[in-house]
């Protein structure tokens, strides 16, 4: 009964690198969304996607920052050219139906030196 | 666009006291949800409600969606030490996307 997956755990980047994040969401579950925090802050929605769909990308930044959720395999948040300000938590949460409740992975804290 | 604002923001309280804290909006929403973040870790879904008015028990925690749909609140009773963490409220828009609105947390720590 695997929860949300989300590797890696830490990523450390130097800038203008680039950074790929991934989620493979609970068994049965086909929405997914991404989530960024900041220390001592709360979670700031980013995106949400459905298979091989992105329902709703109001959170996403509008440059270097693309999400995907393929028919097959785990979802990635994509970072291009990451700069110091791109330093946070990134957490994926999945739900089964996007009117139920979300379950959250251990997120991936990314660095960027 | 939508917000959530929670209070209080950090608490530091005794041992076997009780806990309240709330979430506020400024529009309707359809769920609240209650989590607690852990250091270094994601977000655990504490209680879940779905109607207005609901009040909801998990073991020593109690949580009430509000009768104007626009606020909920968190009772942690007898409190011990392994409740210090970041309690987060998140609502449900009732429209576009339905997407989550999460509040900026309540910072917990209990003192033995």
């Amino acid at each position: 009964n695997a929860g949300v997956m989300q590797n890696p755990r830490h990523l450390v980047r130097r800038r203008g690198q680039e950074a790929r994040l991934r989620c493979s969401p609970m068994k049965g579950h086909s929405h997914v969304y991404w989530y960024r925090q900041l220390p001592e802050e709360g979670l700031k929605f980013m995106v949400y996607l459905q298979k091989e769909n992105i329902i709703d990308e109001s959170g996403m930044p509008k440059e270097r920052f693309s999400a995907e959720f393929p028919k097959e395999g785990p979802s990635i948040l994509r970072i291009q050219q990451v700069v110091r300000g791109d330093s946070a938590a990134y957490f994926c949460a999945s739900s089964p139906t996007r009117l139920e409740t979300q379950y959250f992975g251990p997120g991936t804290r990314l660095l960027v030196l | 666009g939508q917000q959530l604002n929670q209070s209080p923001q950090s608490m530091f309280i005794q041992e076997g006291e009780d806990v309240s804290m709330n979430c506020t909006s400024s529009s309707i929403f359809n769920t609240w949800l209650w989590y607690k973040q852990d250091p270094g870790e994601g977000p655990v879904l504490l209680i879940a409600l779905y109607k207005a008015g609901e009040l909801t028990s998990n073991g020593r925690l109690t949580a009430q969606f509000g009768i104007t749909r626009k606020d909920s609140f968190l009772n942690i009773s007898a409190s011990i030490p392994s409740d210090v963490g970041i309690y987060f409220c998140a609502g449900q828009s009732t429209s576009g996307t339905y997407k989550y609105i999460f509040g900026t947390g309540t910072r917990l720590k209990v003192l033995a």
